[in-house]
């Protein structure tokens, strides 16, 4: 079955420490996106990439970062410079749409929380 | 930048009733697409329906359709006949585009509660 996979789903860290999340999808999307999820808020754009080997800024980059070296893979690493990284991080991926819409498949998360 | 506001954070309602959830957004864009996406406990994000700005006709899925009033820039989102597998969080979002990319920008979500 295609899908997006995240792992793992729960995540502990300590303060200080860079961790990272993965996403993997095998819906051949060249798109995928990284949001953060808080309580009574949506979700805020991290990162996000139209192809491999490349990725822009959405709007709560600071102290995250991202690589695209396959297309199918997006890991997002929350840094010790995350001030509040506790909260949950969902991927999604889409085809590249230009002007057109295209829906965005969203994966099962990952809860990360902070010690 | 485009914002999108739910004032509602939570809703309840009887089984099989009918209830709306609100959204309004902020945009100078004429052109663009609205989303409902549900959120159920097991955290995962499924599209409910979508609203293209330059259709006047309401989008309809089932049980589900929208009041889309541009020049209000309102789009509420109607459950008829509620069912308790639609008890979800319910998020409101407007897709832009970004130099080619798709962005959605979501609002804070409405928690629905379906009594039986």
């Amino acid at each position: 079955d295609g899908g997006i996979t995240q792992s793992p789903k729960y995540l502990f860290r300590k303060e200080g420490q860079n961790v990272t999340l993965s996403c993997e999808q095998n819906l051949n999307h060249d798109a995928m996106y990284w949001y953060r999820q808080d309580p009574g808020q949506g979700l805020r754009l991290i990162y996000y990439s139209q192809i491999v080997n490349d990725f822009q800024k959405g709007d709560i980059a600071e102290g995250y970062s991202v690589s695209r070296e396959k297309k199918e893979s997006f890991p997002l690493t929350v840094t010790s410079a995350q001030k509040n990284p506790t909260a949950f991080y969902l991927c999604a991926s889409s085809i590249s749409s230009g002007r057109f819409v295209v829906e965005q498949f969203f994966g099962p998360g990952t809860r990360l929380t902070v010690l | 930048a485009q914002t999108v506001t739910q004032s509602q954070p939570e809703m309840s309602v009887q089984e099989a009733e009918t209830v709306t959830l609100s959204c309004t957004y902020d945009t100078s864009e004429s052109d663009y697409y609205l989303f409902w996406y549900k959120q159920p406990p097991s955290r995962q994000m499924i599209l409910v329906i979508r609203q293209e700005a330059y259709k006047q006709q309401n989008a309809t899925e089932n049980r589900f359709s929208v009041n889309f009033q541009k020049a209000a820039k309102s789009f509420s989102l109607k459950i008829s006949d509620s069912q308790l597998g639609d008890a979800a969080m319910y998020f409101c979002a407007y897709r832009t585009v970004i130099q080619g990319a798709q962005k959605l920008v979501f609002g804070q979500g409405t928690r629905l509660t379906i009594n039986p």
